[in-house]
């Protein structure tokens, strides 16, 4: 069964510095992965997602993530973060089959002045 | 108006009463799910359907009970709710089989079971 590890639970940045938000992942079929963010109050939105190809994936909001299959990683980065990024953001992999996420348990990124 | 809708969206009930929660979609998706949030736990399947006629249990069913009244319809029913039934509720929506097809999700539902 297909399963998410993400090791941190919150992340403090200040603003315009890097980030990067660990996710590993546990598969035995071929693997689909995605980032959700949910801000405060809010349901959760794609924010970016691999399906194959290119390792580097772009997604909304200058966000990108690098798929590593010897490493089972598929970590979130972004090189200069915003106040409005401060949200929680979850870790998914497609199940087989294509029917279900399982997703990780999520990351609180925490962006201060 | 949001493609995903939940109701309501804030709901206090005591321990033993029977609660509904619902979702509509105008995506027209065939695949619906709930899942509940809880802090520090992320998200995990409760039911899910892929059409009218197909339920399917997630990770945590038990307690819970589902209804697919249409294609754009999916309740969600706790039959006697219970204190550590309290969490934010989502539903989710998504189009067909393949994998390059996103869920998306309605704005929750944040229960209290006293």
């Amino acid at each position: 069964a297909q399963s998410v590890t993400q090791l941190d639970s919150q992340v403090p940045v200040f603003e315009e510095a890097p980030v990067e938000l660990r996710c590993n992942y546990s598969s035995s079929v071929s693997v689909y992965l995605f980032w959700y963010v949910q801000y405060p109050n809010q349901g959760l939105q794609l924010l970016l997602k691999y399906l194959s190809g290119s390792t580097l994936v772009k997604g909304i909001n200058g966000f990108e993530a690098e798929f590593n299959k010897s490493q089972t990683s598929f970590h979130l980065r972004k090189p200069s973060v915003h106040i409005s990024d401060t949200a929680e953001y979850f870790c998914a992999v497609r199940n087989s089959g294509y029917s279900t996420l399982t997703f990780g348990k999520g990351t609180m990124l925490l962006v201060s002045p | 108006d949001a493609d995903v809708t939940q109701t309501p969206r804030n709901r206090i009930t005591k321990t033993g009463k029977r609660i509904m929660l619902e979702c509509s979609q105008t995506k027209g998706h065939d695949r619906m799910y709930w899942y509940r949030q809880d802090p520090g736990l992320g998200l995990r399947l409760i039911y899910y359907s892929f059409d009218v006629k197909d339920i399917n249990k997630g990770e945590i069913s038990d307690g819970y009970s589902v209804s697919r009244q249409a294609q754009a319809k999916f309740s969600l029913s706790l039959e006697s709710a219970i204190p550590n039934q309290t969490a934010l509720y989502f539903c989710a929506t998504t189009a067909g089989t393949s994998a390059y097809n996103e869920q998306f999700f309605g704005p929750g539902t944040r229960l209290t079971v006293l």
